[in-house]
């Protein structure tokens, strides 16, 4: 089952604009990341928040992460036609066996307009 | 620096025909390696988890398989293929600090596999 579920499911905006995409989660986690994916290509990493930690910056990405309502945000400011891509948010999966790898939600598919 | 290598970028395969995709890792050691689908405009999902050659995990039933010969190798496999297993298979490597994934996972640029 989804661990992650992203809102929207899709945001276009004007170039300038701040995108603002959402995470729920479900379970408790030690940490959330966000990860971005141009079409058809693979994800890269943008940031990784602790469960201790509530903000997060780099560069123009801000990340909270609010683990009483298992819920974060990406807030990317003063937008660029290059951020027009598919964001993620995603958190570890653990077994007795130890970490398992990562659950992702479904996205948020961002598009900038020019 | 690690980098990560992962092909056929894309592949046609007929209903029934065999799959061997390859995924290696450089620059690291004893990765945690990863196989997921993603279907279109959807979620990846986690298909296979190694930590260790000869180490996998399947996390879903399929007629798929995988198999780490080698530290750094991971490949993904199926007898027959079905029409059902169409999608992009992403490979991602991590380690594991204290047990627990702490940091980033690194991926591969994909392999869009359509099955006709």
């Amino acid at each position: 089952s989804q661990q992650g579920e992203e809102d929207p499911q899709a945001l276009s905006i004007q170039e300038g604009e701040n995108a603002t995409m959402n995470c729920s989660y479900k379970t408790s986690i030690n940490n959330l990341q966000w990860y971005r994916q141009n079409s058809g290509r693979g994800l890269v990493h943008l940031i990784l928040i602790r469960s201790n930690e509530r903000e997060k910056h780099s560069g123009r990405l801000r990340v909270t992460l609010d683990t009483s309502k298992k819920s974060s945000s990406l807030l990317i400011t003063a937008s660029r036609a290059a951020d027009t891509a598919s964001y993620f948010c995603a958190t570890p999966t653990y077994s007795g066996g130890g970490a398992d790898g990562l659950t992702f939600g479904k996205g948020t598919h961002l598009i900038i307009q020019p | 620096s690690q980098t990560i290598h992962q092909w056929p970028a894309t592949l046609v395969q007929p209903v029934g025909s065999p799959l061997s995709l390859e995924c290696t890792v450089e620059g690291t050691s004893n990765p945690n390696l990863y196989w997921y689908r993603q279907a279109a405009g959807r979620g990846l999902q986690l298909l296979f988890y190694s930590v260790g050659i000869g180490q996998i995990s399947s996390e879903v039933p399929q007629n798929l398989s995988a198999s780490r010969p080698q530290d750094r190798q991971f490949i993904l496999s199926s007898k027959k293929l079905l029409l059902s297993d169409s999608g992009f298979y992403l490979c991602a490597w991590s380690v594991l600090l204290r047990g627990l994934m702490n940091t980033e996972a690194f991926f591969g640029q994909g392999t869009r596999l359509t099955v006709v």
